[in-house]
């Protein structure tokens, strides 16, 4: 079957840097987004790559390995506005997107 | 404001009863989607249209049913409601033109409670 597995929940500090992970098992792969959902409010795209290697994009980066089925969402100089969840999505080979379950960002001061 | 409007924002509905979520873009897009989405799960796709005229099930179509007369209306009807399927509803929209990554535009989503 396809999986995407991303951690639950993370926490990190105002101002520092976290590293929220994604592996994927999918049919095919024709790309893989991130985006970042707040409570209680819709998903709002972030990044997406297709090719091997990192995109940066201000204080948000992404990488992506697809010989590894994976990837990860970097997101530097913390602000607590960042307190969200951010869901990882893999396109497949149908062109239908797999979604993981979410990682919840809790930021501290 | 171009985007995706959903209505309503929330509603609460007696087992057995008929609804119907609503869901307009003016962006133009030719694709858009239902999503749910529960607590501990992923976004899981309900139905799809690929273009004005074209309806496809997703991963969880049982229960439900969708229209797409127009490019811009994409109702999703649930004839019978039932408690499980008391969840919070995203209707997406997407453009597949070359060029395009095809990131997904959400609307602000329809809170559904079946008692």
């Amino acid at each position: 079957g396809q999986n995407i597995d991303q951690p639950t929940e993370m926490t990190a500090t105002e101002g520092a840097i976290v590293q929220i992970n994604c592996t994927y098992q999918t049919s095919g792969f024709n790309g893989l987004f991130w985006y970042q959902q707040h409570a209680g409010e819709a998903p709002t795209f972030l990044s997406y790559n297709v090719l091997d290697g990192l995109e940066e994009k201000g204080r948000f980066s992404s990488f992506l390995s697809r010989s590894k089925g994976y990837s990860y969402l970097l997101l530097k100089e913390l602000q607590m506005k960042d307190s969200a969840s951010y869901l990882c999505a893999v396109r497949d080979s149908n062109y239908q997107l797999i979604w993981g379950a979410g990682t919840k960002l809790i930021i501290k001061p | 404001i171009a985007g995706i409007t959903q209505a309503p924002t929330s509603q609460i509905l007696a087992a057995g009863r008929r609804m119907t979520l609503r869901c307009t873009q003016d962006m133009r897009h030719n694709a858009m989607y239902w999503y749910r989405q529960d607590l501990g799960l992923g976004l899981r796709l309900i139905h799809y249209s690929n273009t004005a005229g074209t309806t496809g099930k997703g991963e969880v179509p049982d229960g439900y049913s969708v229209s797409r007369a127009n490019t811009d209306d994409f109702p999703l009807t649930l004839a019978s409601a039932v408690p499980s399927q008391t969840s919070v509803y995203f209707c997406a929209s997407s453009d597949g033109a070359s060029g395009h990554t095809g990131e997904l535009f959400f609307g602000e989503g329809s809170r559904l409670t079946v008692l």
